[in-house]
């Protein structure tokens, strides 16, 4: 199975902050990663796909880059409605993993 | 609108079993892969299982042999069977969609989650 390790696991931020989470994958994934913001109670919701393409909809300080087996998401200028847990994902070959989250809460 | 509303979630003794139901609007789920997710308190994300649209079904090494994924194209349903069900597998069960696993499209969109408590 493909182990997904995110880093830092929580961090703290305010409003206006660059924010970056980087994910590794145990084995080359090739830009099979996705990312999702979680909100407690919510429904995840998907930010990035294939790396680094942003979904429709989804606010241009999102940003994903990445590939083989590094990955990043970077949120500019980081707003009071993006304090939430985030994952990244590999769908490159099942078992689908998801990284532990990062959760980002408000210094 | 694309939606996707999962039922059937509740208390169950350890050994019992439960189905849960994932009912699709806007699409259909022949055409499309479905996954089931789960996030047990306090804990992250973990994929339990995908249904392909030519019927090919995964599981999480967790639950293989024990939960069995399947759906009714009439229905445009997708079911989550799980037997000897254990305190471990208390979570929050979502389904969700991807469009095109071949080519990383991610789960979108994803249900409100239905809860799952397996409790003497």
């Amino acid at each position: 199975d493909i182990q997904m390790t995110q880093s830092p696991s929580s961090l703290s931020a305010s409003v206006g902050d660059r924010v970056t989470i980087t994910c590794r994958a145990s084995q080359d994934i090739v830009t099979y990663l996705n990312w999702y913001q979680h909100k407690p109670g919510k429904a995840p919701k998907l930010l990035i796909y294939a790396a680094s393409s942003l979904k429709s909809g989804v606010p241009s300080r999102f940003s994903g880059s990445g590939s083989r087996t590094d990955f990043t998401l970077t949120i500019n200028s980081l707003q009071p409605e993006d304090f939430a847990t985030y994952y990244c994902q590999q769908t490159y070959s099942v078992p689908w993993t998801f990284g532990q989250g990062t959760k980002v809460d408000i210094k | 609108e694309v939606q996707l509303v999962e039922s059937g979630g509740g208390l169950v003794q350890p050994g019992g079993s439960l189905r849960l139901s994932c009912a699709a609007s806007g699409f259909t789920v022949k055409s499309t892969f479905i996954s089931w997710v789960r996030q047990a308190p306090g804990k992250g994300l973990e994929w339990v299982s995908v249904i392909y649209r030519g019927g090919s079904t995964y599981y999480a090494d967790s639950v293989n042999g024990r939960f069995t994924i399947s759906r009714d194209n009439s229905e445009n349903t997708v079911f989550l069977q799980m037997n000897s069900l254990r305190v471990e597998d208390t979570a929050v069960y979502y389904c969700a969609r991807d469009e095109d696993v071949y080519n990383s499209k991610g789960f979108d969109p994803w249900g409100q989650g239905t809860l799952v408590t397996v409790s003497s």
